[in-house]
Formats: C-alpha cells, structure tokens, sequence
C-alpha cells in the first residue's frame, strides 16, 4: 500500500536556523513526489515535482532533494514568512489518479 | 493563466441538511478535477476524482457525491449531512496525462452542527 510519511511533525527555528523536513514514502512505481506549502485557512499552494531518484529543485530559500525512499525540503536562512505546513504527496504507477499526502510539518520561524 | 474558484468559503449547515459545493477552473481545457477533505492533524483524503465530463470516479464510500456537468466545473454534493462530514474541503486540478502537479483552490470550510 502507498504511504507517506513526514516528519517532524511540528518545528521551531530562529530566523536564519536553517533545517530540513522529511518526507518518507513507500510507492510502487513513482510518478512524482510533491511538496507544498499551505498557510492556515488556505489551500495548499505547489512548490515543487521530483520525479526520479537524485533530482533537486531550489526555490529562493528552499531546496527538495529525492532518494529512492525519501525527499528533503531543506530551508535555508528561514524567515518568519516562510512559517506554514509543508505538505508531500507522492503519485504511484498503479494506474489510478490517487495521490497520497503526508499529515505535514508545522513550521514556525521565530524573528 | 489558471485559476480555481471555490464557493462558499464557509458554510455552517445542520446535520440532516443537504450540501452543494461547487468549483470552477478557468483557463485551461479538460482539467482533470479531484474533490479532497482535510481534517484537522490529517492529511488530505482523495474523496472524488474525474477526467471528463460525466465521468466520476469515487474513492471513499460515504454520504457524498459528486457531478461534473461541464468540463471545468465540478460539484460536490450530500443529500443528508453527518457531524463526521465537517471538515475543510479542497478542490484541484491537473492537466492530465502530460503533467501531475496538482494546482489547489482556496478551500470550503464546512461545519455541521
């Protein structure tokens, strides 16, 4: 069965702490693996698509890495505006439409 | 460019009573379109999905139901609302087979008292 996990659930840093989150998963056959931001009371907004083992994308402070079992999110020099939920999802080959979210990281970046 | 409406944005109903939501996508061409429920401390539960127009494929068996009657609306809908339906509903779209980034619109908060 496909499964996503994240951790941690909840993180504090100081502005300019750079940290990263995990994103674990288990799929058979990966289409893609999704990170997202989601602010309270909002939809989750897209940020990145990894789509093989070894592939890194970067968005002004933020960098996600994939292996074949994980995915990073790496934040560097965090600022207070970039505290919200981080959400993953992954895509499998099974030939459905399904796609399979973590429960998320809770970023809070203190000034 | 894409965008993705949702209305309402809040909605309290009693328990018993019928529901309606419903999401537009402007700016691109047969979307696929996916219904999704958020509830608090979990991830995002994949409640509908649907490639074309009339064609409606449902991942969890419960109270609700979705329709697609044109190709970049797609409504959500109940006949008699539980307590366990509250929840912050999400709508969202992909292009289909040539991308899989799934684009999000704003939410529905619903509330069932």
């Amino acid at each position: 069965e496909d499964q996503v996990t994240q951790s941690p659930e909840a993180l504090r840093l100081q502005e300019g702490e750079s940290s990263s989150l995990n994103c674990s998963y288990t799929v058979s056959g990966l289409r893609g693996l999704f990170w997202y931001r989601q602010d309270p009371g909002k939809g989750p907004e897209f940020l990145f698509t990894l789509y093989s083992a070894g592939e890194e994308k970067e968005k002004e402070r933020l960098k996600a890495t994939l292996t074949k079992k994980e995915s990073f999110l790496h934040i560097t020099a965090p600022k207070p505006e970039d505290s919200a939920t981080y959400l993953c999802a992954v895509r499998g080959t099974s030939g459905t439409y399904k796609y399979i979210f973590g429960t998320g990281t809770r970023l809070k970046v203190l000034a | 460019s894409q965008t993705i409406h949702q209305w309402p944005a809040t909605l309290v109903q009693p328990v018993g009573s019928p529901l309606s939501l419903e999401c537009t996508v402007e700016g691109t061409s047969n979307p696929n379109l996916y219904w999704y429920r958020q509830a608090a401390g979990r991830g995002l539960q994949l409640l509908f999905y649907s490639v074309g127009i009339g064609q409606i494929s449902s991942e969890v068996p419960q109270n609700l139901s979705a329709s697609r009657p044109q190709d970049r609306q797609f409504i959500l809908s109940s006949k008699k609302l539980l307590l366990s339906d509250s929840g912050f509903y999400l709508c969202a779209w992909s292009k289909g087979a040539s991308s899989y980034e799934q684009y999000f619109g704003p939410g529905t908060r619903l509330t069932v008292t």
